[in-house]
């Protein structure tokens, strides 16, 4: 069954650098998400991508974030200047149809560590 | 905003028990999700309903769209299902998941 991939699976990076997280949706999917989970906190929602922009972010993606779909295949999140406080686990998802249509498919998540 | 309310939020259980974790929302919704978190973090969908009863295996999931409630049901629960199962909606109009906090089930043997 096609799965949704995430690279790399631990990132660990100092206070202040960029850091990029890559994903790579179901080759037939649409419509694409990044979540990211604080540990010990609930799952929460970062920016959802569709034809090729932003159909929505929350309030967490400020300037500091931008996401791309560089290619036919992968998605990325970039995070610039981090701080201790983007530690978290970072999922990807997608799906074939956005509004709750089709279900969204997760990857395995990048776990980042800010020091 | 849609508030997302799961229970228990911890659950401890024998094997072959069953289980039922229940969640509710607030604000009414196209479709909600049951998604299963395991101990390394990887996120499964479960189930995506917007109405009735769907069934996969020992797994049931329920939904109650005027009492803005879902149930997931685990028959003859096993020590593998032991993990972390989340509910989160989706508002109309919207694309993003709201999650709920989480049940923690624990089956022992």
């Amino acid at each position: 069954e096609p799965e949704v991939t995430q690279t790399p699976s631990h990132q660990v990076t100092q206070m202040g650098q960029e850091v990029i997280l890559r994903c790579v949706p179901i080759s037939n999917h649409l419509y694409f998400y990044w979540y990211r989970q604080i540990l010990g906190q609930k799952v929460e929602f970062l920016v959802s991508f569709y034809n090729n922009e932003i159909s929505e972010k929350s309030e967490i993606f400020d300037d500091q974030f931008s996401v791309e779909r560089p290619d036919g295949s992968n998605f990325t999140l970039k995070i610039r200047s981090t701080k201790l406080e983007d530690s978290a686990m970072y999922f990807c998802a997608s799906s074939r149809q956005g509004g709750g249509n089709q279900p969204q498919h997760f990857g395995d998540g990048t776990r980042l560590s800010i020091l | 905003k849609n508030e997302v309310e799961q229970s228990p939020q911890n659950l401890t259980a024998q094997e072959g028990e069953f289980i039922t974790i229940n969640c509710s929302y607030s604000v009414g919704i196209s479709a909600l999700h049951w998604l299963q978190q395991h101990p390394g973090g990887g996120i499964v969908s479960l189930f995506m309903l917007s109405s009735g009863k769907k069934k996969h295996g020992r797994l049931i999931a329920t939904i109650n769209i005027q009492e803005k409630h879902s149930s997931l049901h685990i028959t003859a629960s096993h020590p593998r299902d032991s993990a972390v199962y989340i509910c989160a909606v989706i508002n109309f109009g919207n694309e993003k998941l709201t999650f709920g906090t989480g049940t923690r089930l624990t089956i022992i043997p």
